[in-house]
């Protein structure tokens, strides 16, 4: 069974720019997540789908960042304009469903250095 | 709303060694938890859940973790480490109020496991 894909693995750019991450689920998990995790601290949640749906984005930025699912598969997360301190690694998520039963499996993050 | 505390941000140990990260939560309601390890350049991995029942739980790679709803902490041990094993390790916790119907984790910060030869 394929993982959790991601990508860019890597993306620099300066600030004020504008950037996007993809990320592709486990064929057939309904649910998908996107963290951001700065160093030194633990993934924080930003955006949770069901399906195509918003669940939770109480913690999305969203005077800059956004996110969608338009097909209920694969998602993207882009931020415009970029900041400092968005500087992060940005990990994609999914599970079955969205009960605490269904374990997330992760993907290998996008690392975004902003300068 | 719920938090993670993992005490010590690095742990040195030898190959061979027993080690114990600590991990303690703060909850109004009752939870779930969950020890994740992230390897260089990798998504994060479930080791552990609980969820309920026995407070003793154990894991992939010979990890295991117990449940002290007293002291809300949730250690994880390990008896014998391997070079393998370094890695960051992350606690986590999922609020049971929200009935399990939206698995929304709260992480810690985070400890790197550095096991030297």
């Amino acid at each position: 069974e394929a993982g959790v894909a991601q990508s860019p693995r890597y993306k620099i750019i300066e600030k004020r720019q504008s950037v996007a991450f993809w990320c592709n689920p486990i064929s057939g998990h309904a649910t998908l997540y996107w963290y951001q995790q700065i160093l030194g601290q633990g993934p924080k949640l930003l955006i949770q789908f069901q399906n195509n749906g918003v669940v939770d984005d109480s913690q999305l930025p969203k005077d800059r960042f956004s996110a969608e699912r338009l097909k209920g598969v694969d998602s993207t997360l882009k931020i415009q304009p970029a900041k400092l301190e968005d500087s992060a690694v940005y990990l994609c998520a999914s599970s079955r469903g969205q009960g605490t039963y269904n374990e997330q499996f992760f993907g290998p993050g996008t690392r975004l250095t902003v300068l | 709303a719920q938090s993670v505390t993992q005490l010590d941000s690095q742990v040195p140990v030898f190959e061979e060694a027993p080690v114990e990260l600590r991990c303690n939560y703060s909850s109004s309601v009752s939870v779930y938890l969950f020890w994740y390890v992230q390897y260089p350049n990798q998504g994060l991995q479930l080791l552990l859940k609980y969820l309920s029942g026995s407070t003793l739980v154990k894991g992939i790679n010979g990890f295991e973790a117990e449940f002290n709803k007293s002291q809300t902490s949730f250690h994880l041990r390990k008896p014998s480490v391997h070079i393998s094993d370094t890695a960051e390790y992350f606690c986590a916790v999922s609020d049971q109020g929200s009935g399990g119907s939206n698995y929304k984790l709260t992480f810690g910060k985070g400890t790197l496991l550095t096991v030297n030869p």
